[in-house]
């Protein structure tokens, strides 16, 4: 199984980018990279998924090292809703089971 | 608002009661599954099942018993738990289990149990 390694937390101000970095440095080729967060008493939400490439959608865009082993979530301008934990999970086996890390909390100052 | 709805939403019961927890979806997927959480830690999986089949149960006692009555329903029927079954206990769905692991899950907003 791919291990994940994130900060326990990081810190933006509100408007501004946030960069939120994961290392999946046992990852395999054919390990998809999910990102999903989970707002205070929520489920977790779908952020953002990659394979290789670079990826973008409304909420985020999701850069892949070209080794593959870490990838960082970009969130563009970050609002205080954004303000949630972010779990980067690789996804093994081609199988769909997520395995949950401690996942990065992320607080956004006004 | 989540395409996952899970009722209840808070449910408080005693160690020798018999309740049940329900999740709904109407997005057509064939996988569902059950996740426990505990304040302050990450989900973890507990039971899935695909195309109405329990494919994966992650050592969970079995005063969970899990029950997939149709695509579109999964329940967790809860017997003799103990105080430390106390947690939010979530559900999600997906397209599929495997070989679709560039499907994503959606989550509903959980049950958060007590156990007196």
């Amino acid at each position: 199984d791919a291990k994940t390694t994130q900060p326990n937390s990081m810190e933006s101000n509100e408007e501004e980018p946030v960069h939120l970095p994961c290392n999946h440095s046992t990852i395999s080729g054919t390990d998809y990279i999910h990102w999903y967060r989970q707002l205070p008493s929520q489920g977790p939400e779908y952020v953002i998924h990659g394979l290789t490439s670079n990826v973008n959608n409304r909420m985020a865009s999701l850069a892949i090292a070209e080794d593959r082993k870490s990838s960082t979530l970009i969130l563009h301008r970050a609002t205080l809703r954004d303000a949630a934990v972010y779990y980067c999970i690789p996804l093994y086996n081609a199988g769909n089971m997520l395995t949950f890390g401690g996942g990065t909390r992320l607080m956004v100052k006004p | 608002d989540t395409e996952v709805t899970q009722t209840p939403k808070h449910l408080v019961m005693g160690m020798t009661n018999k309740k049940s927890l329900k999740c709904e979806q109407h997005m057509g997927h064939r996988a569902m599954y059950w996740y426990k959480q505990k304040a302050k830690k990450p989900p973890e999986l507990m039971f899935v099942y695909s195309y109405e089949k329990l494919s994966i149960n992650e050592s969970v006692p079995s005063r969970f018993s899990p029950e997939c009555p149709n695509s579109s329903l999964l329940n967790l029927h809860l017997h003799a738990l103990q105080p430390e079954d106390s947690a939010l206990y979530l559900c999600a769905s997906s397209q599929g289990f495997k070989g679709l692991s560039n499907q994503p899950q959606h989550f509903g907003d959980g049950t958060r149990l007590s156990i007196l």
